[in-house]
């Protein structure tokens, strides 16, 4: 069983567009995660919530809207694509706000590529 | 900006050798965790090691283990008998107790030689 999946896993789309990744857990935690990670592997938190509340946004352009239906599922839609959004979006979760000793749980990642 | 720093890009290890991954970090809390996560081509994020600030002894999980000077604030993991499977992209992030967001640092490519 898949703990944490996204789709889809490859995007490939043209500079303008506007596309959404989705992602959705099934550990029964409250709190996910979006991560970027760039052409060089670094690795960057966008976006944290917890019960479906934004509680972290890291100076995210207003492009990206994450959108928290219920608690096991959080989406990242992407209006305008830029050439610089290409990179592997992360989606991760962990069982409760402020219990930083838990280990977050990645998904596969979703490779988009903007030309 | 509190950062992790692996100043090692790439790191190679003859199989069944042992090899150690280098991390420092920075931070103004007493109370934080610390992780090594291994990333394969396949892109998957595998944790491989976790360690509690407060906790001084050093955590060890079979052929891994880490070595922590909270005073220095370093973090090194030690891999021990390499195998062929430990091939990967290895990162080092600090998880606080205020944000619950992990910070990574840049990541060291590990290949390993049969």
């Amino acid at each position: 069983d898949t703990a944490v999946s996204q789709t889809p896993k490859y995007l490939v789309t043209q500079m303008g567009n506007d596309k959404s990744i989705k992602c959705e857990q099934n550990l029964g935690h409250d709190t996910m995660y979006w991560y970027k990670q760039d052409s060089k592997k670094f690795l960057k938190i966008m976006f944290s919530y917890n019960n479906k509340e934004l509680i972290i946004n890291e100076t995210v352009p207003n492009r990206f809207s994450p959108k928290s239906p219920d608690k096991a599922h959080l989406n990242l839609h992407i209006n305008s694509l830029e050439l610089g959004d290409s990179a592997v979006y992360f989606c991760a979760s962990s069982p409760r706000w402020g219990q930083h000793e838990h280990e977050q749980y990645f998904g596969p990642g979703t490779r988009l590529t903007v030309t | 900006a509190q950062t992790v720093t692996q100043s090692q890009p790439e790191m190679s290890v003859q199989e069944a050798e042992t090899v150690t991954l280098s991390c420092t970090y920075d931070t103004s809390e007493s109370d934080y965790y610390l992780f090594w996560y291994k990333q394969p081509p396949s892109r998957q994020m595998i944790l491989v090691i976790r360690q509690e600030a407060y906790k001084q002894q050093n955590a060890t999980e079979n052929r891994f283990s880490v070595n922590f000077q909270k005073a220095a604030k370093s973090f090194s993991l030690k891999i021990s008998d390499s195998q062929l499977g430990d091939a990967a992209m290895y990162f080092c992030a600090r998880q606080d107790n205020a944000g619950n967001m992990l910070t990574f640092g840049g990541g060291t490519r590990l290949m390993v030689k049969p």
